[in-house]
């Protein structure tokens, strides 16, 4: 079976601040990993995946994210972090080998203060 | 490029009603998914069609159903309704099944029952 956990509900940080929203997974097999933004009333954005290769991955708006096999994570992190960053974020799996459909954790409110 | 729309926005129906979604997918998309999101539940995967089959449903009753069209358009209808079902609904497409394609996801239908 699949499944996600965000440890954290809330994450505070200061404008210019890097930060980390953080992610785990479960999978029978091998993961495809995404990270979502979501804005109030507004359905999910893409943000980055991994699916292969490169354990660091590069996204949109500054972000990127770790693959790291050994302890089933996928960590969202950017070096300074904007006001307008501020949002719902949604890690995603899906397992390559056994998946049929994304498993989203549960979120991770995101406050960035100025 | 049109993204993935969702009709009506806004909708408040009364407990045993029943009630039809819509979802257009991105030109070219042939793969449309549906989800459930509620504070309390987080991201619910309800089902998955691609080419007018269904290739996954979640688990949910049998009063959510849906079809695609021969246009990848996309419907879903929930007969019955319950005071549980208010929600906001996301509909998401993508080229293939989304295993590595990720998704892309429409701005969604609140819908209120009452």
């Amino acid at each position: 079976a699949q499944s996600v956990a965000q440890p954290e509900d809330q994450v505070n940080v200061a404008e210019g601040n890097p930060l980390t929203v953080k992610c785990t997974y479960s999978v029978s097999g091998n993961p495809y990993l995404f990270w979502y933004v979501q804005y109030p009333n507004r359905g999910l954005q893409f943000l980055l995946k991994y699916i292969t290769g490169d354990n660091l991955v590069k996204g949109s708006y500054g972000f990127e994210a770790e693959f790291n096999k050994s302890q089933t994570s996928f960590h969202l992190k950017k070096p300074s972090a904007l006001v307008s960053d501020s949002a719902l974020y949604f890690c995603a799996v899906r397992d390559r080998d056994y998946g049929q459909n994304f498993v989203f954790g549960p979120g991770t409110r995101l406050s960035v203060l100025p | 490029k049109a993204g993935v729309t969702q009709t009506p926005r806004y909708l408040i129906k009364t407990r045993g009603q029943q009630v039809t979604l819509s979802c257009s997918p991105i030109s070219g998309h042939r793969s449309v998914s549906w989800y459930q999101q509620t504070p309390g539940q987080g991201l619910q995967f309800l089902f998955e069609y691609f080419s007018e089959t269904q290739r996954n449903k979640g688990n949910f009753p049998g009063r959510f159903s849906g079809r695609q069209f021969s246009n990848s358009r996309s419907e879903m209808n929930v007969s019955t309704l319950e005071l549980g079902d208010s929600a906001l609904y996301l509909c998401a497409s993508s080229t293939s099944t989304g295993a590595t394609m990720g998704y892309t996801f429409g701005s969604g239908t609140r819908l209120t029952v009452v």
